[in-house]
């Protein structure tokens, strides 16, 4: 069984035009996460859920709204699409320990964005 | 803004040979993890070093850390060509709301 699948893993749409990643993990962990990595491979924090709470949210554009209907499952939802979110988009979780989080991260495969 | 710079950006070696790869990062860290990447796939963990710990070994890895000098680097022995692949270092910083902060990566290629 995949720990962290997302869906879909290639998307190919035109500006303008809304879309949706979904993820889910299966791991049990609190905490989901969703990356940016672009062109140069840079990945870059764009939002975090705790048991469904946002815990972080890195000055992304207002047209990205993530959701999060339960603590397995992180969506991201994208609307006016625009050129330069053409990138992967990596969904990760991460578990809580008796220490604490030590922000071990578990991926997903990525869902490649290209917006033409 | 990446927390981490790695270098170098790319390096190619035998197989057998050793692959040394550094990060430099810039804040308090409450620990330090690096992350592979085969080609487009995501990222898998490959070990975590805390703050206070100074070496450590995991197969053929072995990492350091010198938090005076916010610095770390990655060592691969024996390297085989399923090594080849993308190495970040990611940073948990110390109060910096429970996220993890990649660097830019290293691209290792091994060659047969």
């Amino acid at each position: 069984d995949t720990a962290v699948s997302q869906t879909p893993k290639y998307l190919v749409t035109q500006m303008g035009n809304d879309k949706s990643i979904k993820c889910e993990q299966n791991l049990g962990h609190d905490t989901m996460y969703w990356y940016k990595q672009d062109s140069k491979k840079f990945l870059k924090i764009m939002f975090s859920y705790n048991n469904k709470e946002l815990i972080i949210n890195e000055t992304v554009p207002n047209r990205f709204s993530p959701k999060s209907p339960d603590k397995a499952h992180l969506n991201l939802h994208i609307n006016s699409l625009e050129l330069g979110d053409s990138a992967v988009y990596f969904c990760a979780s991460s578990p809580r320990t008796a220490r604490g989080n030590t922000g071990e991260l578990f991926f997903g495969e990525g869902s490649r964005l290209t917006v033409l | 803004s990446q927390q981490g710079e790695e270098d170098p950006q790319a390096l190619s070696i035998q197989e057998g040979e050793n692959a040394t790869m550094n990060c430099s990062y810039k804040t308090s860290i409450n620990n330090l993890q690096w992350y592979r990447q085969n080609s487009g796939r995501g990222l898998v963990h490959l070990i975590l070093i805390r703050s206070n710990e100074r070496e450590k070994h995991s197969g053929r890895l072995r990492v350091t850390l010198d938090t005076s000098k916010k610095s770390s680097s990655l060592l691969i022995t024996a390297s085989r060509a399923a090594d080849t692949a993308s190495y970040f270092c990611a940073t948990f910083e110390t109060g910096g709301g429970n996220k993890l902060t990649f660097g830019t990566g290293t691209q290792l290629k091994v060659e047969l």
